[in-house]
């Protein structure tokens, strides 16, 4: 059980357009979604925390015009990159918890390679 | 501030044991996670610890002492898919996940 799953795995885009990361909890209700993203032989950095029908909260750093975030759904929640540019270029993983019993356990998307030329 | 201190790189044999440590200094303390990442991947949960002591799950346990600020992670019979990076995460006041830049452990045969 608490599986999560993300689409695509990894995408190729031209510089200027924008790109839809899916994040889906496929046997469990999602109280809320974290967003990470993790350059080369770093640690992951939280980009924001999304709870279903509410605002994404922002870390500090992170532009919400640029990365938009919906959690429409306590199953669903997609990241957008508006306007890619090379420097976005990243891994990208989400991870959702139940947030509810004793371990907050985060459950990790297999994350999303994105690459912008 | 929030910080999280593990060695960067680890090598050890297989079939060996290893430790990796782990201090830290939150704003507030709900438990501390321990988590695999294989190069590429996403992380994978391997243990949770928010009392003092040992917890043991086959050939990992990992300890935590809270009153030091300090964790330690324990892989036994080291098998050459053990070779990844381990993440230290503890949970602060708000729930959040502090996470460092993992120790990179490799396996020689």
């Amino acid at each position: 059980g608490a599986v999560v799953s993300q689409h695509p795995s990894w995408v190729i885009c031209k510089s200027g357009t924008s790109v839809k990361i899916e994040c889906r909890s496929l046997d469990f209700q999602a109280t809320t979604m974290f967003w990470y993203r993790q350059f080369p032989k770093q640690s992951l950095m939280l980009m924001a925390t999304s709870n279903e029908g509410s605002k994404a909260t922002y870390e500090q750093g992170v532009e919400k015009d640029k990365f938009l975030i919906n959690h429409a759904s306590l199953t669903l929640s997609t990241l957008t990159v508006t306007s890619a540019h090379p420097e976005d270029s990243s891994f990208y993983i989400c991870s959702a918890t139940q947030g509810q019993g004793f371990t907050y356990e985060q459950y990790f998307g297999p994350g999303t390679r994105l690459t912008v030329t | 501030g929030q910080n999280i201190d593990q060695p960067t790189e680890m090598t050890a044999t297989e079939g060996a044991i290893v430790q990796i440590n782990c201090t830290y200094q939150t704003s507030g303390f709900n438990g501390l996670f321990w988590y695999q990442q294989h190069a590429g991947e996403a992380p994978t949960f391997l243990s949770y610890n928010v009392l003092d002591g040992l917890e043991e799950k086959g050939r990992f346990s990992s300890f935590l002492s809270r009153s030091k600020g300090y964790s330690y992670l324990l892989l036994k019979e080291l098998q050459m898919k053990d070779s990844a990076s381990y993440l230290c995460a503890p949970l602060d006041s708000n729930y959040q996940l502090i996470w460092g830049a993992g120790t990179k452990l490799i396996i020689k045969p």
